[in-house]
């Protein structure tokens, strides 16, 4: 049964330190997305990589936020320096294909910034 | 821009009830897809359908049926006889044309059903 595998699910970190949150897309999915999910805004994009090549990460705050793919089964989304605004809880989602796909989403990071 | 309307936060239905879920969209637009997720309170999103917007036949999958009409903007989802397990945050989204490759999510709306 293939699905994207997000780590941690749980993350309690006090404000200041580095969050360093990881994702394995479906295996053969060429596009990744990082999107955040808060009470406020609910969900929202942050980052989205088509063969490991960034393309869009408009939505991520710049100055603290970075995302990465090493390689085609992984993907990060690092904080840094945390903030208690970023409590929220963090999926990733992988899909097959260029335009309209469906994302398959991971179980998401519960992140808690104190 | 993009947007997509969920003007029911909350439904609470009994079992085995029809509940019938609401979804608005605005787009520019003329090719674009509409979708539904499912988020049970294991917090992972589910991804039940994806409609393109030159196919506006109704579509059924056991409980589940989805009701796209472009005049009205809306593709609606009906859960038939509704069970416990169907209780989750369901979430209407939209992709296409410059934003070919990200989902705009609704607000989702919180359905429970009562045994």
């Amino acid at each position: 049964d293939a699905r994207v595998t997000q780590t941690p699910r749980d993350k309690v970190t006090e404000m200041g330190q580095e969050v360093t949150m990881r994702c394995q897309p479906i295996l053969g999915h060429n596009t990744v997305f990082w999107y955040r999910q808060t009470m406020m805004q609910g969900l929202e994009l942050l980052a989205y990589f088509r063969n490991r090549a960034p393309l869009d990460d408009s939505g991520m705050p710049k100055d603290r936020f970075s995302a990465e793919m090493p390689d085609a089964t992984l993907a990060t989304l690092k904080i840094q320096p945390s903030e208690p605004r970023d409590s929220a809880v963090y999926f990733c989602a992988s899909g097959l294909g260029i335009k309209n796909t469906e994302a398959f989403f991971g179980q998401g990071t519960r992140l808690t910034v104190v | 821009a993009q947007k997509v309307t969920q003007a029911q936060t909350e439904i609470s239905v009994v079992e085995k009830e029809d509940v019938t879920l609401d979804c608005v969209y605005e787009t520019r637009d003329t090719t674009y897809y509409l979708f539904w997720y499912k988020q049970p309170p294991s917090g992972e999103l589910v991804f039940l359908i994806r409609r393109n917007s030159f196919d506006e036949q109704n579509e059924i999958s056991g409980r589940y049926s989805w009701n796209f009409q472009k005049s009205t903007s809306s593709f609606n989802f009906t859960i038939t006889a509704s069970q416990v397990v169907d209780s989750a945050v369901y979430f209407c989204a939209l992709s296409g044309g410059t934003n070919d490759y990200k989902l705009s999510f609704g607000a989702g709306t919180t359905v429970t059903v009562r045994a």
